[in-house]
């Protein structure tokens, strides 16, 4: 199973609403990613986490929030967002993120439009 | 710092034609390259890997090596499909960390 889901597929919220981006895993995958991709644009990484620890934070506003329950799973939790922030939100996981020779397996994506 | 570079399009092709997407990195260590490409609607797959000098990666048609004299990755297919109508992304790996190109449309037409 090399299968990485994630729910919603689609989110339409206002700017003062709070929401959450969920990504799934049971490749036994030790690293997980969210990114951002705006349309024609190539994926923007925003967070890493590794072992369940987060280790890469690319300067993201703090109106995105990432958590990881376990292993296996990664939320996205949205607040307070701007139009700007609409796209689509890619989730990834790969084996292990320290020497980067592992492929990311990326799920379907959640498009979301902030109203 | 380390980035990629793959011409832009976009591409357009007929049905059988041979493929060539430029890729060039600059990197300050070793990094592992990819080629992923994305359908409309969906997310990245991967298509080809190589994670070191000379390794050529290789799979439904598609190859590409990689080449450290010239810091190069480029993707090639023989014979192109309507069905390989999509964008695909060049990439570099290092730690945890992976840069994409900024995405090259195909499209093939019958």
């Amino acid at each position: 199973d090399t299968e990485v889901t994630q729910t919603p597929k689609h989110l339409v919220m206002g700017m003062t609403n709070k929401k959450s981006l969920k990504c799934e895993q049971h490749m036994g995958h030790r690293a997980m990613y969210w990114y951002k991709q705006k349309a024609k644009k190539p994926p923007e990484l925003m967070f890493v986490y590794s072992y369940e620890k987060l280790s890469i934070n690319e300067s993201v506003p703090s109106r995105f929030s990432p958590e990881c329950p376990n292993s296996s799973l990664l939320n996205l939790h949205l607040h307070a967002l701007q139009p700007e922030d609409s796209a689509l939100y890619l989730c990834a996981s790969s084996q292990d993120g320290a020497a980067g020779l592992y492929e990311q397996y990326f799920g379907p994506g959640t498009r979301l439009t902030v109203t | 710092g380390d980035s990629v570079t793959q011409m832009e399009g976009p591409v357009t092709l007929s049905e059988e034609a041979f493929l060539t997407i430029n890729c060039t990195y600059t990197a300050t260590g070793y990094p592992s390259l990819f080629w992923y490409v994305q359908y409309p609607g969906e997310g990245l797959q991967l298509l080809l890997k190589a994670t070191k000098a000379d390794d050529k990666g290789s799979n439904k048609g598609f190859e590409a090596t990689y080449r450290k004299e010239t810091t190069s990755f480029h993707l090639e297919k023989g014979s192109v499909q309507v069905s390989d109508s999509a964008v695909y992304f060049c990439a570099l790996s290092l730690e945890n960390d992976m840069r994409f190109g900024a995405g090259t449309r195909l499209t093939v037409k019958p």
